[in-house]
């Protein structure tokens, strides 16, 4: 079972507009949230992460916010770049030695 | 300062066949990892590694087997490669999952089997 879901595929975006990439997970003992972002033949990159003990972490254009709650988080980019088209990848850990992750959404970010 | 590094890059493979992918991390990593991407599927976690000498089992091990005899290095084996097993394998290493905090993971560029 997909412990971690990344509903959307696919997001289009004009530069400078913000792109808001979504992220559920169903495992209440998930403490730690990681986005990661992968350009095509590379590996993934980590972006940006956040706490379980945190609602918001933000780090230069890019904001993650946490609901616990409602067991999903969300990535902000703002102002959009070309340059942040790739797939992003939301990850999460219960402390664990292992991350489970999302699909992936690929985001284009048009000029 | 190369980070992680997995060899080979491509490779097909037939039916039958066994094989065995590399992975080199430089950055004194204890946690090291396999996982495997497939369309619609994101990464899953094959087999991890905490520590030299330690392996133990992901989230989809069948068909899989790894070997940390070095700290710096870990082993991913086919025996007997399946249609199944063609997809993206990535290596990844981490300081570990509970140094005060969980760390992330640093990934290598990835391997693109193909089993025919």
């Amino acid at each position: 079972d997909q412990q971690v879901k990344q509903n959307s595929p696919s997001l289009s975006v004009q530069e400078g507009r913000i792109s808001i990439l979504n992220c559920d997970y169903t495992n209440s003992m998930f403490d730690y949230f990681l986005w990661y972002k992968k350009y095509p033949a590379e590996g993934p990159t980590f972006l940006i992460s956040i706490s379980s003990i945190k609602d918001k972490n933000e780090d230069g254009r890019f904001t993650v916010f946490l609901n616990k709650s409602a067991k999903h988080l969300s990535l902000h980019i703002v102002p959009s770049q070309p340059g942040d088209s790739a797939v992003y990848f939301c990850a999460a850990s219960d402390g664990g030695n292992d991350m489970r992750f999302g699909a992936g959404t690929r985001l284009t970010v048009k000029p | 300062n190369a980070g992680v590094t997995q060899t080979p890059k491509f490779r097909v493979l037939k039916t039958g066949q066994s094989m065995t992918l590399l992975c080199a991390q430089d950055m004194n990593h204890e946690y090291m990892y396999w996982y495997r991407q497939d369309p619609g599927m994101g990464l899953r976690l094959i087999h991890y590694s905490v520590g030299e000498g330690t392996t133990a089992k992901g989230e989809v091990p069948d068909g899989y087997n790894v070997s940390r005899l070095k700290k710096q290095n870990f082993l991913l084996g086919l025996e007997s490669a399946a249609p199944s097993q063609t997809s993206v394998y990535f290596c990844a290493s981490s300081y570990g999952a509970r140094t005060g905090s969980f760390t992330e993971a640093f990934f290598g560029q990835g391997t693109r089997l193909t089993v025919v």
